[in-house]
């Protein structure tokens, strides 16, 4: 069964650096997520991206965060300068859709991101 | 602006006993409610939805308009079902975005 898959698994930065958070969705699905879950607080929406641009971004999603599907399988996060509280567990998602289904949304494993 | 509400942290029950985890929402039109489970080291994914009414290993969840409430239950819980699970919803008019509970930790014991 395909799966969306996530690298790095766990990725260790400086403040201030940048980071790149990449995301293979399932080849067919159309809608991708990022979404991300503090440690001890819940899971919560970033953006989400269809036909290579943001459809809607959460108040935590400022300039310092954006999106980019650079080629025909990879979705990645880029955070240009690490805080502390960026400090999280970072999830893709991707479903097939059209955009009022409520198809269902894998969720890959998962990067956890430490600012030191 | 919607909300999802898991008021239990932490459900420790023993095999073979009922199980029900409680979920609650704030919206104001008709969303889609989710439980999603996530076992240990692995990824979340997704258990049931309300739009199918199926039972997903033994599991159902009733949406409840009148009480917003989407309670999540099994009438005999299995060390198997050792989990996070987590509530959400979604609005399909607003790009199918999930918004979470904080999850409910259930441990099945011996």
């Amino acid at each position: 069964e395909p799966e969306v898959t996530q690298t790095p698994s766990h990725q260790v930065t400086q403040m201030g650096q940048e980071v790149i958070l990449r995301c293979v969705p399932i080849s067919n699905h159309l809608y991708f997520y990022w979404y991300r879950q503090i440690l001890g607080q819940k899971v919560e929406f970033l953006v989400s991206f269809y036909n290579n641009e943001i459809s809607e971004k959460s108040e935590i999603f400022d300039d310092q965060f954006s999106v980019e599907r650079p080629d025909g399988s990879n979705f990645t996060l880029k955070i240009r300068s690490t805080k502390l509280e960026d400090s999280a567990m970072y999830f893709c998602a991707s479903r097939s859709g059209p955009a009022l289904s409520t198809d269902t949304q894998y969720f890959g494993p998962g990067t956890r991101l430490t600012v030191l | 602006a919607q909300r999802v509400t898991q008021p239990e942290k932490l459900l420790s029950v023993f095999k073979g006993a009922p199980v029900e985890l409680k979920c609650n929402y704030s919206y104001s039109g008709s969303p889609e409610l989710f439980w999603y489970v996530q076992y240990s080291r692995q990824r979340l994914q997704l258990l049931l939805r309300h739009i199918s009414r199926e039972s997903i290993k033994g599991f159902t969840a009733d949406l409840n308009k009148g009480e917003t409430s989407f309670h999540l239950k099994k009438p005999f819980a299995q060390e198997e079902d050792s989990a996070m699970y987590y509530c959400a919803l979604s609005r399909p008019a607003a790009g199918n975005k999930l918004t979470f509970g904080g999850g409910t930790r259930v441990l099945v014991k011996p």
